[in-house]
């Protein structure tokens, strides 16, 4: 039963250009969402963050979109770098609970 | 600042043998501590969760344990190895609840023979 979805397994950008994660969820009581970036043999490091009372969040280069009623979120990346090229990973906790549920990951190649 | 460490890096166990893996987090005090195993295909799994020494919740029942013996400190622990415990294993703290990141270290690859 995965509550957090990443149906995209991989996604090429050119450099410059705009690459876009996406990630949908199940559970309505999600209220707190995070996106992972994370290289080969490493830990996952946080990018931005966005709670559901907001419908976007910017930090610099990253935007995170949420569509509560779609159940949805999105990573915007702008413009596009050959050092963002990782595994993203989103992931989503609620109210009251020290859990975090994890998708599968995106994993992201910016071509130069 | 705070940081976060894993040992060993890499591990190969042959199927049957004990494991043990640690993690100790310094710069912070009674962190939420977790385990998460990486697998092909499976993201991040949460395996165990502790919000303090001696308290350990369990997320998937299998041949694995997690103590705290410490405050800073999370053991993952297993009897006897399966082939299917092979995976990058992850140890995460985090302060608060239900919001706020995770800060991970920088991972165990197990792989069991």
């Amino acid at each position: 039963d995965q509550q957090v979805k990443q149906n995209s397994p991989s996604l090429s950008v050119q450099e410059g250009r705009i690459s876009i994660l996406n990630c949908d969820y199940t559970n309505s009581m999600f209220d707190y969402f995070l996106w992972y970036k994370k290289y080969p043999a490493e830990g996952p490091t946080f990018l931005i963050s966005i709670s559901s009372i907001k419908d976007k969040n910017e930090d610099g280069r990253f935007t995170v979109f949420l569509n509560k009623s779609a159940k949805h979120l999105s990573l915007h990346i702008v413009p596009s770098q050959p050092g963002d090229s990782a595994v993203y990973f989103c992931a989503a906790s609620w109210s009251g609970t020290y859990k975090y549920i994890f998708g599968t990951g995106t994993r992201l190649k910016v071509l130069a | 600042s705070q940081t976060i460490h894993q040992w060993p890096a890499t591990l190969v166990q042959p199927v049957g043998s004990p494991l043990s893996l640690e993690c100790t987090v310094e710069g912070t005090s009674n962190p939420n501590l977790y385990w998460y195993r990486q697998a092909a295909g499976r993201g991040l799994q949460l395996l165990f969760y502790s919000v303090g020494i001696g308290q350990i919740s369990s997320e998937v029942p299998q041949n694995l344990s997690a103590s705290r013996p410490q405050d800073r400190q999370f053991i993952l622990s297993s009897k006897k190895l399966l082939l299917s415990d092979s995976g990058f294993y992850l140890c995460a703290w985090h302060l608060g609840q239900g919001d706020g990141e995770q800060y991970f270290g920088p991972g165990t690859r197990l792989t069991v023979t």
